[in-house]
């Protein structure tokens, strides 16, 4: 069983370039989440997709942007990269969205790590 | 002020030490996760807690509704435990929140 998979693992950008990362959730799983993970911080979530559909969204500008597909992956863009962009990209799934009470456990991908020069 | 505190920041120990690692938080939460992240960045559950104690192997979390707080403790520790240890709440209804990590070195 496959766990949560992204991909690219590394990419390097330019300020100003657009990005697209992508993940694919856990085998059953239906929710996504993205979050920002800067270097020596814990990460930040950044929105939640369930149902092909946008749930949930954390302090980040409408430079970052998402999509699901109807096989629950999901991609992560970001449009204008600028350096403070920098940063490891992790996607984690979950069954039944977040706020079920029936499972609360996140499964984390190896991330990608987006470094923008 | 962050909604999650972690503390200490970071941390070395012998191996065979008992660690404990702890975290209080401001709000009001429906559950706690403990999560281990090692180098490279893959982030793995280590425990989901919503009231009272659970134990695995050598992992102990413990948490205190009451007072906010909650505790993850190795026993007999050995290098390979050695990532930064990350707690999160999640606040009814919402998303979750995460601290900023523990970083554990341990040495042979």
């Amino acid at each position: 069983d496959a766990g949560v998979t992204q991909s690219p693992t590394h990419l390097i950008k330019t300020r100003g370039q657009q990005v697209t990362l992508r993940c694919s959730p856990k085998s059953g799983h239906d929710t996504v989440s993205w979050y920002q993970q800067a270097l020596g911080q814990g990460p930040q979530f950044i929105f939640q997709y369930y149902e092909e559909e946008e749930r949930q969204r954390g302090n980040f500008p409408d430079r970052f942007s998402g999509h699901q597909f109807p096989n629950y992956s999901s991609e992560l863009n970001v449009n204008a990269l600028w350096l403070g962009d920098s940063a490891l990209y992790l996607c984690a799934s979950s069954l039944e969205g977040f706020f079920s009470d029936l499972t609360d456990t996140q499964y984390f991908g190896p991330g990608t790590r987006l470094t923008v020069l | 002020k962050n909604e999650v505190e972690q503390s200490p920041q970071n941390l070395t120990a012998q191996e065979g030490e008992f660690i404990t690692i702890n975290c209080s938080y401001s709000v009001g939460i429906s559950a706690l996760h403990w999560l281990q992240q090692h180098p490279g960045g893959g982030i793995v559950s280590l425990f989901m807690l919503s009231s009272g104690k659970k134990k695995h192997g050598r992992l102990i979390a413990t948490i205190n509704i009451q007072e906010k707080h909650s505790s993850l403790h190795i026993t007999a520790s050995h290098p390979r435990d050695s990532a930064v240890y990350i707690c999160a709440v999640r606040p009814s209804g919402s998303r979750l929140t995460f601290g900023e990590g523990t970083q554990l070195t341990v040495n042979p």
